[in-house]
């Protein structure tokens, strides 16, 4: 049974300073890293998808993956009040379906 | 560019009733996955649906069944609902089985 690991949060950051946040998994032969935001009671928007090891930068996010260490990770640079929102870690491995976790709370204090 | 829409929005049931969730895909894709959502959790794979046939499953009951339709669109069927089949079910579509997957608004379904 695949997992994905996500601390629930809820993870707090002043406005204008870097939100990480953290995803480890189970399975080693996973290939496909996906960071989807879920703003309350709306579906996940993709922001980001990572498929080798090393980082992905578009504008304000960065993807981070370590295939060795089973880890991915998402980092919000010039956080934003708008940015508060759950932010789900999902990944593909082989011929299965999408795998999320439950999802971290990223609350930007203004 | 059309996105992946979904209807009803929102849906309210009683035990026992049967539902149909409606999604039509993005533009261009081939492949629709559902989706359950409870309050507080990751999105659960219930199934996946490509050229007209069901592709693989998730552990969810026999209750749940779909359809996809020859223009990629595709319906959710539960039967006999539980208070517990209350969620935000959600369509999701790619090019593709395990390409990237373009969710739709959802359809939040109350059962009482």
């Amino acid at each position: 049974q695949k997992e994905v690991e996500q601390n629930s949060g809820p993870l707090s950051v002043p406005e204008g300073a870097i939100a990480s946040l953290n995803c480890t998994y189970s399975d080693r032969v996973s290939q496909s890293f996906f960071w989807y935001r879920q703003y309350s009671g709306k579906s996940p928007e993709l922001i980001m998808s990572i498929y080798s090891n090393g980082d992905k930068e578009d504008g304000r996010f960065t993807a981070q993956l370590n295939k060795a260490s089973q880890y991915v990770s998402l980092l919000i640079r010039a956080s934003q009040p708008s940015d508060s929102a759950t932010y789900l870690c999902a990944l593909y491995s082989g011929n299965t379906p999408l795998v999320f976790g439950k999802g971290t709370r990223l609350s930007v204090i203004a | 560019d059309a996105g992946v829409t979904q209807s009803p929005t929102h849906l309210i049931k009683t035990r026992g009733q049967q539902v149909t969730l409606r999604c039509s895909p993005k533009s261009g894709h081939d492949t629709v996955s559902w989706y359950q959502q409870a309050l507080g959790q990751g999105p659960q794979f219930i199934f996946q649906y490509y050229e007209e046939e069901e592709r693989q499953r998730g552990n969810f009951p026999d209750r749940f069944s779909g359809h996809q339709f020859p223009n990629y669109s595709s319906e959710l069927n539960v039967n006999a609902l539980l208070l517990g089949d209350s969620a935000l079910y959600l369509c999701a579509s790619s090019l593709g089985s395990w390409e990237t997957q373009y969710f739709g608004p959802g359809t939040r379904l109350l059962v009482l």
